[in-house]
């Protein structure tokens, strides 16, 4: 079974940053093909997709906010985390991991919701 | 970067009818393989979103096959045959063609 999990703060201050993690398990995302998003949402707004990283270790960010953004992959603890640096309260919202790509993206975690507040 | 865009932006339909909702993307989304990364999620209150469709038409395991999810190139349609009172929520296409990849800003189906 295929299962992923976020984790991270639930309260962060302006300009702090902010470091999700996603536990996954049921398979290895050093398998051909595989990749992991990061994709945020704000409360009535579209999901927004942020960053991705591959099997191969390649990298891909949202235009908006690639200089704020590092995502990383530890194969050896099915881990991906993903940095968000000097936060701001636009940045509130729930964040998810998903697992996928080009077959869409097929399984999500629930989603741990952040909010950026002093 | 590609941006989607879907209409109508609100559906309200009685059950047991057809739903249909549009998407559009600012360039082709056909890949250089030559395949299209088109998919429709749906999101329940309170739910992540769920993938219905990948590929423009191919239905995600387990989803009835009352959706069904057409078009090319940059002009692509969900359908529900026969709306039921579950599938109420907020539907998003998606781009995984090229990045940075993109939701549409979703339409939401409700009941009459």
């Amino acid at each position: 079974q295929v299962t992923l999990r976020e984790s991270g703060p639930a309260l962060v201050k302006p300009t702090q940053t902010l470091t999700l993690t996603c536990t996954f398990s049921g398979f290895s995302l050093s398998t051909t093909g595989m990749c992991l998003s990061w994709i945020r949402q704000s409360p009535g707004k579209a999901p927004e997709w942020l960053a991705l990283v591959d099997w191969e270790d390649d990298k891909n960010y949202r235009t908006s906010l690639k200089t704020r953004l590092t995502i990383s992959k530890d194969t050896s603890k099915n881990q991906v985390v993903l940095t968000m640096t000097n936060v701001d309260p636009v940045d509130t919202g729930t964040y998810y991991c998903a697992r996928g790509l080009w077959a869409g993206m097929d399984v999500w975690g629930q989603g741990t919701t952040v909010t950026v507040s002093s | 970067d590609i941006v989607m865009t879907q209409t109508p932006l609100s559906s309200p339909v009685t059950l047991g009818q057809p739903a249909s909702i549009s998407c559009r993307s600012s360039e082709s989304l056909v890949h250089s393989d030559g395949k299209t990364y088109l998919s429709w999620l749906q999101q329940r209150p309170g739910q992540p979103p769920r993938l219905l469709i990948y590929k423009i038409s191919n239905r995600f395991s387990g989803v009835p096959d009352r959706f069904s999810g057409s078009g090319a190139g940059t002009d692509f349609t969900l359908k529900i045959s026969r709306v039921e009172a579950e599938d109420v929520g907020v539907y998003y296409c998606m781009q995984t063609t090229q990045f940075p990849l993109a939701f549409g800003q979703g339409t939401k189906l409700e009941i009459k």
